[in-house]
């Protein structure tokens, strides 16, 4: 079945960077954009940016523009995310997600903490 | 970024009628259409709506979204006890080129 499996937890200390991955299968990966949003604890959705699967070009939002840089690797189907300069906000769950007329597939989550 | 707008939380009986909305402008809701995802704690995000206002397959058809300018709602018909959760509004805003989501509505069934 159509699935993104999501690496797992990552603690890290304030200024370091993180690169979390987005594995996919069930379809075919170059069809169809990744999305990554993250969730801090108790709040709500926040869009990080978009990875044209296809081509590999990307859309970040503002607030993380310069911090951000989402990649891919067609021949694992996989997306990375990776977010340098951390900081004690940054703590979350981050999520990949497939957009089919909406987001209609979510990953399970990585959850990133920083701390020191 | 300005986000969409939700109220935080509404609250409604078991068996009755909620309508959800998500207010934005003319350069994301009013002009691409909103998506609607459920959430409940400690889980990912589900799409319950297309931007088209379609309903993917295995959603109950107690939930219809509909959009009147620049404000998308999500009904949800004949409450039920797993209907408690938080919602949220999503759009692509053309001139910010950016996605933006709604800062969610907490819906309570008593």
């Amino acid at each position: 079945q159509m699935q993104l499996v999501q690496s797992g937890a990552e603690v890290k200390p304030p200024g370091a960077s993180v690169k979390l991955s987005c594995k996919t299968s069930g379809y075919t990966f170059t069809h169809f954009y990744i999305h990554w949003v993250r969730q801090a604890p108790g709040r709500g959705l926040e869009w990080i940016g978009i990875l044209h699967s296809d081509n590999g070009n990307t859309i970040y939002a503002q607030p993380f523009q310069g911090r951000v840089t989402v990649t891919r690797d067609t021949s694992t189907s996989t997306a990375y995310l990776e977010l340098s300069g951390l900081r004690f906000e940054d703590t979350a769950m981050y999520f990949c997600t497939r957009e089919a007329g909406g987001f209609d597939i979510w990953g399970q989550g990585t959850l990133v903490t920083v701390a020191s | 970024q300005a986000g969409l707008t939700q109220p935080p939380s509404v609250s409604k009986d078991l068996g009755q009628t909620a309508t959800l909305t998500c207010t934005g402008n003319s350069n994301n809701v009013g002009d691409e259409g909103a998506i609607w995802l459920q959430q409940y704690q400690g889980h990912p995000p589900k799409l319950l709506s297309h931007r088209s206002n379609y309903r993917p397959s295995g959603i109950s058809d107690r939930f219809s979204a509909s959009r009147s300018g620049n404000t998308a709602s999500l009904t949800i018909t004949g409450l039920q006890p797993e209907d408690e959760a938080d919602y949220y509004c999503s759009a692509w805003d053309n001139t910010l080129k950016a996605w933006l989501f709604g800062g969610g509505t907490k819906l309570t069934v008593l």
